[in-house]
Order: structure tokens, then C-alpha cells, then sequence
């Protein structure tokens, strides 16, 4: 079907507040990845995902930070108690599989923590 | 410390011209080095990709050189259109570790007609 798809697009929270992202691969792809992207840090890597497990968690900032996977498909970002540090674009990538193939990139969620 | 060091951060070229960007990798377990293009408010765009077992990759008018001595690899933007003026980032990573992907800290392109 169509690539990957991210939710909300764009989200305005207050300094504490919980926040939740979702993001949509593509059909039918088992690994699943999620970065960050900051003005100051650049392109980073947060988790990954095959299938529902995650693997890899090392670019995981802290604890107020998780994430899931669900039926190999729909995966959640929870940012707890946002701090404005936290105030970046979210990416979502997919990959057929977790070895061989490309990812492809969904277009983000730019996050505001004021 | 950071795995990826692109250069240069911006560059110009005229229309016609040949943009080049370079990065260079510390982690020589990385097997896979792809080429991404994002444009404003979009998300990265797989642009080209190389394994360490060739020395050179062409897709159309882009290019990567790989030298893997060197720790090492490049692209080449031949005939650059404004089209193309957007932030290209390198990247790197190892199959046996699912693959995540390691970024340079990206170059901005400027293509003037």
C-alpha cells in the first residue's frame, strides 16, 4: 500500500505532560525503527523493532521514553513527563526485514514541548 | 563520539555543476552505507546505497565512491539541478545489528539556476 505514516503531524505539549506517536509502516514490513531529528543532535536513533520485539532500545535518551509493537504492524513512541529538551521531529522508518533491505522514512512528528 | 563525519555542512553549485559530499566512518564492522535526501518538512528519502565489497555505485546522475581503506565514502551530484537543493545525510550500519542506521550530520544543498 502506501509508505509509512506517522501521527500527529505536528503536536504542541505543555512542559510534564505524557505524549503519544504513532507511527504506521508499510505493509507488510517486520523491522521497524524509530530516530530523532534535532537541530542540535541531528539524525539519532532511539529503537528497533522485528516483529513485536525490540531488540535494540540503546538510543532510548531515558526512561521517560518507551515504545511498542503490536500484531507487527502499529508502533507507539510514549514520551512521559516531556521535558523541552524533548522538542524534535519523531521518525518512523520500515524495512521488509532487520538485514538485508532499505528503510523508508515516514515524514515525522515535530514535537513542541513549551 | 560521533561514528559518522560528513562534510562539507553547506555547499553552492550552479546549475550544471557537480556537488560532492564527503563522510568518513571510525566503525569498520559497518556494511551497509546509504545516501538519504530530505527535503524541508519531509522525511529522508533513500537516495542511493552501497556495500563495502564494490568501490563504486552509479544511479543516474549520482554516484558513491567507496574506499574502504580510507574509511571512506562519497557522493557525487554529476549535471546538479535546483531540484536538487535539499540536505543529503550518509549514513552507516551493520547488518548484524538489525541495521540502524548511523548518521553524518548532513549537508545542505544549494543548486542556483
Amino acid at each position: 500500500g502506501a509508505g509509512v505514516s506517522q501521527s500527529p503531524s505536528n503536536k504542541v505539549t505543555e512542559k510534564g505532560k505524557d505524549v503519544e506517536l504513532r507511527c504506521d509502516p508499510i505493509s507488510g514490513h517486520t523491522a521497524l525503527y524509530w530516530y530523532r531529528q534535532s537541530l542540535g543532535q541531528g539524525l539519532e536513533f532511539l529503537i528497533y523493532f522485528q516483529g513485536n520485539s525490540a531488540p535494540d532500545k540503546s538510543g532510548l535518551p531515558s526512561d521517560r521514553f518507551s515504545a511498542e509493537r503490536t500484531g507487527g504492524s502499529v508502533s507507539t513512541l510514549t514520551i512521559q513527563r516531556t521535558q523541552q529538551e524533548d522538542s524534535a521531529v519523531y521518525l518512523c522508518a520500515s524495512s521488509l526485514d532487520g538485514y538485508l533491505y532499505e528503510q523508508y522514512f515516514g515524514p515525522g512528528t515535530r514535537l513542541t514541548v513549551t | 563520539q560521533q561514528q559518522v563525519k560528513q562534510s562539507p555542512q553547506s555547499l553552492i553549485v550552479q546549475k550544471g555543476g557537480i556537488s560532492i559530499i564527503n563522510c568518513a566512518y571510525e566503525n569498520t564492522a559497518f556494511d551497509y552505507f546509504p545516501w538519504y535526501q530530505q527535503f524541508p518538512g519531509k522525511g529522508p528519502a533513500l537516495l542511493i546505497a552501497i556495500r563495502p565489497d564494490v568501490s563504486e555505485k552509479k544511479e543516474g546522475r549520482f554516484t558513491i565512491s567507496f574506499n574502504k581503506s580510507a574509511k571512506q565514502f562519497s557522493l557525487h551530484i554529476m549535471d546538479s539541478q535546483p531540484g536538487d537543493s535539499a540536505t543529503y545525510f550518509c549514513a552507516a550500519s551493520m547488518q548484524a545489528a538489525g541495521n540502524k542506521l548511523t548518521f553524518g550530520g548532513g549537508t545542505r544543498v544549494l543548486v542556483k539556476p
